[in-house]
């Protein structure tokens, strides 16, 4: 199946920096890709919609100024925690959608978990 | 209000023993998707299986299978002589739409912790 990765699998980070994390598709292109957020046995939560090429779309409450959003290329997205508080602190998950399987299905990365001290 | 609900917290069960997680969820389309995940303790989410509002079969992978009661609005699933790699979070979600443009988000529910006892 579609294999899509994450780096870094674990960051730490003190209170004030900015965090990258990348998402990318391995043997498939994505023209859209997701971004999830998921506390502690908690379920996920859309982030934001990212899309190649243009701008990504946030769901409602998420400060696009805060998490910045790049979908560069058909196999590559980044989300940048800005300034980052503990408050930020969390799993963050990326998935990529292939049109061509049953139901366009949504591939998950492993995920990243971002401790800010 | 909820779009997916799964009212069981946790769910312990005997290992070989059939299992059900509930979900149900609340759409007014017509054209929507169920999909449910499984997330071990490493986090990722792994697919399990499909099942399409039009499909008129129950969906079917290995010992995976989706009770889909359209009427009820509700898409259990059903795992099959249960094994102890079973326990992990099971997540139902649902796209709303046909997914080719537009409406392509999932939406999850809370999960359902199951744990296989030998």
């Amino acid at each position: 199946g579609a294999v899509v990765s994450q780096h870094p699998s674990r960051v730490i980070c003190k209170s004030g920096t900015s965090v990258k994390i990348e998402c990318r598709s391995l043997d498939f292109q994505a023209t859209t890709m997701f971004w999830y957020r998921q506390f502690p046995k908690q379920s996920l939560m859309l982030m934001a919609t990212s899309n190649e090429g243009s701008k990504a779309t946030y769901e409602q409450g998420v400060e696009k100024d805060k998490f910045l959003i790049n979908h560069a290329s058909l196999t590559l997205s980044t989300l940048t925690v800005t300034s980052a508080h503990p408050e930020d602190s969390s799993f963050y998950i990326c998935s990529a959608r292939v049109p061509t399987t049953r139901g366009r299905r949504q591939y998950f990365g492993p995920g990243t978990r971002l401790t800010v001290t | 209000a909820q779009k997916i609900t799964q009212t069981q917290p946790g769910m312990f069960v005997q290992e070989k023993e059939a299992v059900t997680l509930d979900c149900t969820y609340d759409t007014s389309d017509q054209s929507y998707g169920l999909f449910w995940y499984k997330q071990p303790s490493s986090g990722e989410m792994i697919f399990l299986i499909y099942q399409g509002s039009y499909d008129e079969q129950n969906a079917t992978e290995g010992r995976y299978s989706l009770n889909f009661q359209k009427a009820r609005k509700s898409a259990n699933l059903v795992i099959s002589a249960s094994q102890l790699g079973d326990s992990a979070m099971y997540f139902c979600a649902m796209r709303e739409g046909s997914g080719v443009q537009g409406a392509q988000k999932l939406v999850f529910g809370q999960g359902t912790r199951l744990t296989i006892n030998p």
